[in-house]
């Protein structure tokens, strides 16, 4: 198993930019997560997913909009990017099931997507 | 209003040293509580994780302790190397949804 993939690894877009943060999972993980990461700060969740055709948001949404068409991917879209936004990008995903088990509902996470923004 | 406590915000210890690191919680809800280890440039991973029906989980130096009364819990690594050196941050999550609440995190520093 890969884990959970982010594509880019980097990238640097100027004010009002767009561009979509890849994030695929091959874990058949029902939920998945997007987080950023702020320069020695903490994880902030943008927004969430307990399953294909179901997303909601997180603490910070603004600026941000996902799509959850297949269990596998979860796309992070920015629109009209702003340096607000400069921070790393981390996607995860965790599995929740009747059986329930640490491990189970454990969340992994990518290895992160770093941008800037200009 | 943060949901999971994490204090200290750094830490420098000796090689050989115990680390403490204490997390506090108010939602009652919770039943699942996660560490993370990150190292730079990394994404945070899964170290140890502790259920409330027991107040002590040990793995290799890394332990768990964990006080329900007092909505608390802490990481204790045992012996501390320098390959410790990284960002912890503590979760919880509650029982009937995946959502996790993390931490501001503590960056270890284990001097040699």
């Amino acid at each position: 198993n890969a884990g959970v993939t982010q594509t880019p690894k980097f990238r640097i877009l100027k004010i009002g930019q767009s561009m979509t943060l890849q994030c695929t999972q091959d874990m058949n993980h029902n939920y998945m997560y997007w987080y950023r990461q702020d320069p020695g700060m903490g994880l902030k969740l943008i927004y969430y997913s307990v399953g294909a055709g179901i997303t909601d948001k997180g603490e910070v949404p603004n600026g941000y909009n996902v799509s959850r068409s297949t269990t596998e991917d979860f796309p992070l879209r920015l629109e009209l990017a702003a340096p607000s936004q400069t921070s790393v990008y981390f996607c995860a995903s965790s599995y929740r099931g009747l059986a329930g088990g640490d491990r189970g509902d454990t969340q992994y996470f990518g290895p992160g997507t770093r941008l800037t923004v200009l | 209003q943060q949901q999971v406590k994490q204090s200290p915000q750094s830490l420098i210890v000796q090689k050989g040293g115990i680390s403490i690191i204490n997390c506090a919680y108010e939602n009652t809800a919770f039943d699942y509580f996660p560490w993370y280890q990150q190292f730079p440039g990394k994404g945070p991973a899964l170290l140890i994780a502790i259920r409330p029906d027991v107040s002590e989980k040990k793995e290799g130096r890394f332990t768990i302790s964990f006080n329900k009364s007092a909505k608390q819990f802490s990481l204790h690594i045992m012996d501390s190397q320098p390959g410790d050196s990284a960002t912890y941050f503590c979760a919880a999550r509650p029982y009937n949804f995946n959502k996790f609440y993390f931490g501001s995190g503590t960056k270890l520093n284990v001097k040699p």
